[in-house]
């Protein structure tokens, strides 16, 4: 099976820009979680969508938002970008039925806010 | 906020040499896991053991956990130099029902192992 796949690779964007990213869940997984990793911070967790729903959400404002299409396929956006946005994003995908959370993350986005 | 705390923050060893890394974490746990993450790039799991477990295998892996002490460690045996890598341990906090894929993790240990 193929993995997990995020686009773009590499971004750069200006502060006041918002941003879309892309990522495609190995092919019958329908849980994607989004991570955040910065040198400071560390990983942290966005938020997780299983068949379209979000399940789950961590800690960041309202300008981060995200969505899951019927395919699995997710989406996250950020508005109104901020220099600390700067990051790794990562999604991950999880089996169906894997009551043990194992994931399997894609590549991430490199996003660079100038 | 960090569930796990990895100790330490860097090791470097040289190849052949076993490399133990440990981490603690704060919350009751249904299990541990381990990645690894090759410079910058997307990390890939390693190793899950369960709350109920103390001890797994696998490869040149070994992991244990103490859940009284909320700790675990991560050895790798025989090391080489492609194990060079930051490792995260990273705890789940959810149900058994696969209803919270939210994992918690630490900042990372960075291992670097010479040739």
């Amino acid at each position: 099976k193929a993995g997990v796949t995020q686009t773009p690779r590499y971004l750069i964007k200006t502060r006041g820009q918002q941003v879309t990213l892309s990522c495609s869940p190995i092919s019958g997984h329908r849980s994607v979680s989004w991570y955040q990793q910065t040198p400071g911070q560390g990983l942290q967790f966005l938020f997780e969508y299983f068949s379209e729903t979000q399940r789950n959400k961590g800690n960041f404002p309202g300008r981060f938002s995200g969505r899951q299409f019927s395919n699995s396929r997710s989406e996250m956006n950020v508005s109104t970008l901020e220099l600390g946005d700067s990051a790794l994003y990562l999604c991950a995908s999880v089996p169906d039925g894997n009551s043990y959370n194992e994931q399997f993350f894609g590549p991430g986005t490199r996003l660079t806010v100038l | 906020s960090q569930q796990g705390e990895e100790d330490p923050q860097a090791l470097s060893i040289q190849e052949g040499e076993n490399a133990t890394m440990n981490c603690s974490y704060k919350t009751s746990i249904n299990n541990l896991q381990w990645y690894r993450q090759n410079s910058g790039r997307g990390l890939v799991h390693l190793i899950l053991i369960r709350s109920n477990e103390r001890e797994k295998h696998s490869g040149r892996l070994r992991v244990t956990l103490d859940t009284s002490k909320k700790s675990s460690s991560l050895l790798i045996t025989a090391s080489r130099a492609a194990d060079t890598a930051s490792y995260f341990c990273a705890t789940d906090v959810g149900s058994y029902t696969g209803a919270n894929s939210k994992l918690t993790f630490g900042k990372g240990i960075t291992l670097s192992v010479r040739p």
